[in-house]
């Protein structure tokens, strides 16, 4: 069975540059969660959807940041501009309702030059 | 506010040996559910084991328990048999309703290192 597929695995850029990170959730799983982590912060989460629709986003750091989930199979998370201290892996993750557990993409390695 | 602390920074424990990741935990909800997480050296999260706030038995999965003491707010994992390959992050995590929001919370990890 596929899990969550993230793609890029890795990006490098330089600040200023919009940056789109995207995500594919298993199938039939109806929550996307969008997490940041950082040595210094820890996991963090930045944005959860439920059947689509943004549930809580609170934890998104400011307005350069943005969540979108048009379709169940498909979610991206842009920034822009990119700063330096964006860098940091970005995980996606779904479940099959909020409350079940979460199977995590393999991230993207975010660097910002 | 919902809080997750995990005190051993690092861990250390001999092949075979079993060891025990603390897990303290503090929410006002009477409705939550405990998780465990890996994160080997490669990066990915790998998903554990799970305890529901009304579960009347600890959780196991293979090799993997969790000590679930309520009274205490701890959830401590508990792996036996500790192969190579246990050696990895780990972290905790509570969901809890927080304000109309089902989200995970996690720990700062504990680095656990499997001596041959």
């Amino acid at each position: 069975d596929a899990g969550v597929i993230q793609s890029p695995r890795h990006e490098v850029t330089e600040m200023g540059q919009e940056v789109t990170l995207r995500c594919k959730p298993i199938s039939g799983h109806n929550s996307l969660f969008w997490y940041r982590q950082t040595m210094m912060r820890g996991l963090e989460l930045l944005i959860y959807f439920n059947n689509n629709v943004p549930i809580d986003d609170s934890g998104m750091p400011e307005d350069r940041f943005s969540a979108k989930m048009p379709n169940a199979s498909f979610s991206t998370l842009k920034i822009q501009p990119s700063e330096p201290r964006d860098s940091a892996v970005y995980f996606c993750a779904s479940s099959l309702s909020s409350n079940q557990p979460q199977h995590f993409g393999d991230g993207t390695r975010l660097s910002i030059l | 506010a919902q809080k997750i602390t995990q005190t051993q920074p690092g861990m250390f424990v001999q092949e075979k040996e079993a060891v025990t990741l603390d897990c303290t935990y503090d929410t006002s909800d009477p409705s939550y559910g405990l998780f465990w997480y890996k994160q080997p050296s490669s990066g990915e999260m790998i998903f554990l084991i799970y305890q529901g706030s009304y579960d009347q038995q600890n959780a196991t999965e293979g090799r993997y328990s969790l000590n679930f003491q309520k009274a205490r707010k701890s959830a401590n994992l508990v792996i036996s048999a500790s192969q190579l390959g246990d050696s990895a992050m780990y972290f905790c995590a509570m969901r809890a309703n927080q304000g109309g929001s089902e989200k995970l919370v996690f720990g700062k990890g504990t680095k656990l290192t499997v001596n041959p």
